[in-house]
């Protein structure tokens, strides 16, 4: 099993250009998330999707806007990136049903340099 | 505001060692609380996943516990081996949300 694909893995982009992180699960999961992780700071949510079809803000939305194209995929854009943005990001995903937990799974990351 | 706390940020041990990573937190109403092993270079990958109606869990050398009304869990790993080195995250997830509020880490290493 392939379990959560990025793409790309790394990428360099000039203030002000976009791009998009493709995020893709083969577990049938009907969650997904985007985090971006910065040094000192830890892993902090920017969007979610609990189903196909619906998006929710996390904790660091702005600056970004998310796809949820079908269930298996989950996109993340910037539309005029930053430095601030600087960042490696992770998609993740997991089954969400009432009254059961499930974990969470990662994929490897892009790591994103905007100069 | 839940705020997730990991101390110490780094740990050196030598191996064949019992050793006990800490995570607390602010507010004791959990949904549940996962602990994560991150490698260099990689994703998150989830060891123990422990529900908050439960106390503890347990994966082989690993054994996690919750104590909600202290806002405390411990990960405890058993004869701690080289291949044990990496960063230790903790997470929990509030009530009637999907999200996941992260700690910093704890960045250990085994000494073969």
């Amino acid at each position: 099993n392939a379990g959560v694909t990025q793409t790309p893995k790394f990428q360099v982009l000039k203030t002000g250009q976009s791009m998009t992180l493709q995020c893709a699960q083969d577990m049938n999961h009907n969650s997904m998330y985007w985090y971006r992780q910065d040094p000192g700071m830890g892993l902090r949510l920017i969007y979610y999707s609990a189903s196909e079809g619906t998006t929710d803000k996390g904790e660091v939305p702005n600056g970004y806007n998310v796809s949820r194209l079908n269930k298996r995929e989950f996109s993340l854009r910037l539309e005029s990136a930053a430095p601030s943005q600087t960042s490696v990001y992770f998609c993740a995903s997991s089954e969400e049903r009432q009254g059961r937990n499930q974990p969470q799974h990662f994929g490897d990351g892009t790591r994103l340099s905007i100069l | 505001k839940q705020e997730v706390t990991q101390i110490p940020a780094a740990l050196s041990v030598p191996e064949g060692e019992n050793l006990v990573l800490n995570c607390s937190f602010t507010d004791s109403a959990i949904y549940n609380l996962q602990w994560f092993r991150q490698d260099p270079g990689k994703g998150l990958t989830s060891l123990l996943l422990i529900q908050s109606s439960q106390r503890e869990q347990t994966s082989g050398r690993l054994n996690a516990s919750l104590d909600k009304s202290s806002g405390r869990s411990t990960l405890y790993i058993a004869a701690s081996q080289p291949g044990d080195s990496a960063t230790y995250l903790c997470a929990v997830r509030p009530p009637g949300t999907y999200k996941y509020i992260f700690g910093t880490g704890t960045r250990l290493k085994v000494l073969a």
